[in-house]
Formats: C-alpha cells, structure tokens, sequence
C-alpha cells in the first residue's frame, strides 16, 4: 500500500522557520495537501495543490514540492502553531488510493 | 456558513455495527463529495474512503473494503458512514469531511466510536 513518510518531531523556536517534509513516491505527479490538527479539534487544511494557501491561513505558512518530497514551511513560528501536522496525497496507480501522511508534531518553544 | 454536524458517541460490542451521520448545510450538498477519516486513540489520520454527493459514487480504503459502507440521503443533506463487523482496533473518532476537489475545506466535529466487550 501506498505510504507518506514524515519525521516525527521538529521543534522551533518563536519567530523561527520549521520545515517538515512528506516523502513518497507518486508526489512527483500528485497533489500534497498539508493539514494542521491541534490537540483535541478537527484538522484544518493549510496548504492544498502543494502550494496554494486557502483562504484565513497565515502568509507565513507555504508549501513546495520537489520530486519524491513535498515540505511545508512555517516562516516566523508562532506559539499558537504548535499543532500536529499532516500531509495526504493519493497514489499513481489510477486506483485514487488515497493516504495521510505519518504526522509530524510541531513544537514551538 | 458550512457546517457539518455528526451524530453522538456510540459504544458498541465487537462483530456489531455503527452507522455514523453528518448533515450539511450551507452549501449545496451535491456539488461536492464528503470524505470520512478516522483516528485511533494517540494515533494519526486514516483516509477511510468518499462518496459523491452527487450520483454515490464510492471509493473505498483498500483495507476497510467489504466492511465499510458510505451513503447519502439528498433530500436532507445528510451523509452516512457504516462500519460493520467492529472490532477493538475500530475504536476512534470518525470525522466527515467536505471534499472541495481543493482539500477537505470543513470538517465535522467527530464521533467517538468505542468498541469493547
């Protein structure tokens, strides 16, 4: 089955930039989408088509993709960014199997 | 403004069935799918499948095949999720989602399902 690989952790300082990458074999031709759940409440999409911001999320979240590997950048973390994060994408077989990433806890401190 | 409302927290018995809803409202119901997305206790998200709101259309997680049913009913906006043969690792909150073809823009508020003897 089809796998997003993310690191587990990263931590960030207030007013820093925290990177977490999302690795996975059919990002070369599909979409990442990147979600931000924190703790006890529904996850929110702050990031759709690998770069594109919806509307309400900070300018200072932004996405990049580059072959096997989509990242979702955090420029000037703020406390309140501390959150589980979450990419999704789906895989090339033409099956539309779709597939969350392995989360990566953001800690900002 | 779009909301998704889901029915309460179930506890069920391991073999029984669940049948989760979320109703929608402040948009047309069918010009968009509705995803479903579980989470374990302590664990991440798991894509479980989607259905088109617009003709039921479905398209299931490999590994929840033959257990899962997604349904819709039109004339109340309201979506439906049943898990049959419940076992102790079905245990989660169980989340609907809007599927905008541009990500899940709104979820509901998610159902505990607990399953146990």
């Amino acid at each position: 089955s089809y796998e997003l690989t993310q690191p587990p952790s990263v931590s960030v300082s207030p007013g820093q930039t925290a990177r977490i990458t999302c690795s996975g074999d059919a990002l070369p031709k599909k979409y990442a989408y990147w979600y931000q759940q924190k703790s006890g409440q529904a996850p929110v999409l702050v990031i759709y088509e690998d770069s594109k911001r919806p509307s309400g999320i900070p300018e200072r979240f932004s996405g990049s993709s580059s072959g096997t590997m989509a990242t979702l950048t955090i420029s000037g973390a703020q406390v309140e960014d501390e959150a589980d994060y979450y990419c999704y994408s789906t895989d090339s077989s033409g099956n539309h199997r779709n597939v969350f990433g392995t989360g990566t806890k953001v800690t900002v401190l | 403004q779009v909301q998704l409302v889901q029915s309460g927290a179930e506890v069920k018995k391991p073999g029984a069935s669940v049948k989760v809803s979320c109703k929608a409202s402040g948009y047309t119901f069918t010009s968009y799918g509705i995803s479903w997305v579980r989470q374990a206790p302590g664990q991440g998200l798991e894509w479980m499948g989607w259905i088109s709101a617009y003709n039921g259309n479905t398209n299931y997680a490999q590994k929840l095949q033959g257990r899962v049913t997604m349904t819709t009913d039109t004339s109340t906006s309201t979506a439906y999720m049943e898990l049959r043969s419940l076992r102790s690792d079905d245990t989660a909150v169980y989340y609907c989602a809007k599927d905008s073809g541009y990500g899940f823009d709104y979820w509901g508020q998610g159902t505990l399902v607990t399953v146990s003897s």
